[in-house]
């Protein structure tokens, strides 16, 4: 079975640190890009960020570029968050991308359940 | 950054009629770069169509999508119960960021 199953989500400080993990089974890890995408309270879906499945290419959102980073081993993938602030309070999911993303990104077809990031003092 | 930008806000319908959904782009898309998701709360977002009509594993036909340039629709031929949710419309182009529409609450009449 394709599954995708996040951890890490916190209680965290603004300015604080934090590292969300994706734990992926059932596929070839490689052959897809992965992303995450995350839900503030109230709000909409709002992409985060993207690795490739080669982990070459990554891809940030405007609203994290500069403070989040995104890696892999073998069957995990990381969203490493500093400099937290209160609007990345939200529930953070991952999805694996229909493609490679080796030659651009596609539509996401398998979503974790979320992980979820409080931010406060 | 294309801006999508979705129609209505709230669409208020009864089960069995037909569900229209809008999607329009700040500028042109491909419609291979086009997808639509559906969200529950409490649930994982779930994709309903990409490459703007093709529809995703174990989609139901009622489910369609359509469109090219700034202009997209999903539409739900005959609603039933479960498909009352939101609706989020995606472009995922190589080039700009991945980005999504701000989401049309679907609920029953």
């Amino acid at each position: 079975e394709v599954q995708l199953v996040e951890s890490g989500g916190d209680l965290v400080q603004p300015g604080g640190s934090l590292r969300l993990s994706c734990a992926a089974s059932g596929f070839n890890f490689s052959d897809y890009a992965m992303h995450w995408v995350r839900q503030a309270p109230g709000k909409g879906l709002e992409f985060v960020s993207a690795i490739s499945g080669n982990g070459i290419h990554t891809y940030f959102g405007n609203s994290v570029k500069g403070r989040f980073s995104i890696s892999r081993d073998n069957s995990n993938y990381y969203l490493q968050m500093v400099n937290v602030r209160p609007a990345d309070m939200a529930v953070y999911y991952c999805a694996r991308d229909r493609g490679s993303g080796r030659y651009g990104w596609s539509a996401f077809d398998v979503w974790g359940q979320g992980t979820t990031v409080t931010v406060s003092s | 950054e294309i801006v999508l930008t979705q129609s209505p806000g709230t669409l208020s319908l009864s089960p069995g009629e037909r569900a229209t959904l809008s999607c329009r782009a700040s500028q042109s898309v491909s419609s291979i770069y086009l997808a639509w998701y559906q969200k529950k709360p409490g649930q994982a977002p779930r994709l309903l169509i990409y490459g703007g009509s093709s529809r995703a594993t174990g989609v139901p036909d009622r489910f369609s999508g359509s469109g090219s340039g700034t202009d997209f629709t999903l539409t739900i031929s005959r609603l039933e119960p479960e498909d009352f949710a939101v609706y989020y419309c995606q472009q995922y182009g190589s080039s700009p960021p991945i980005t999504f529409g701000q989401g049309t609450r679907l609920e029953i009449k």
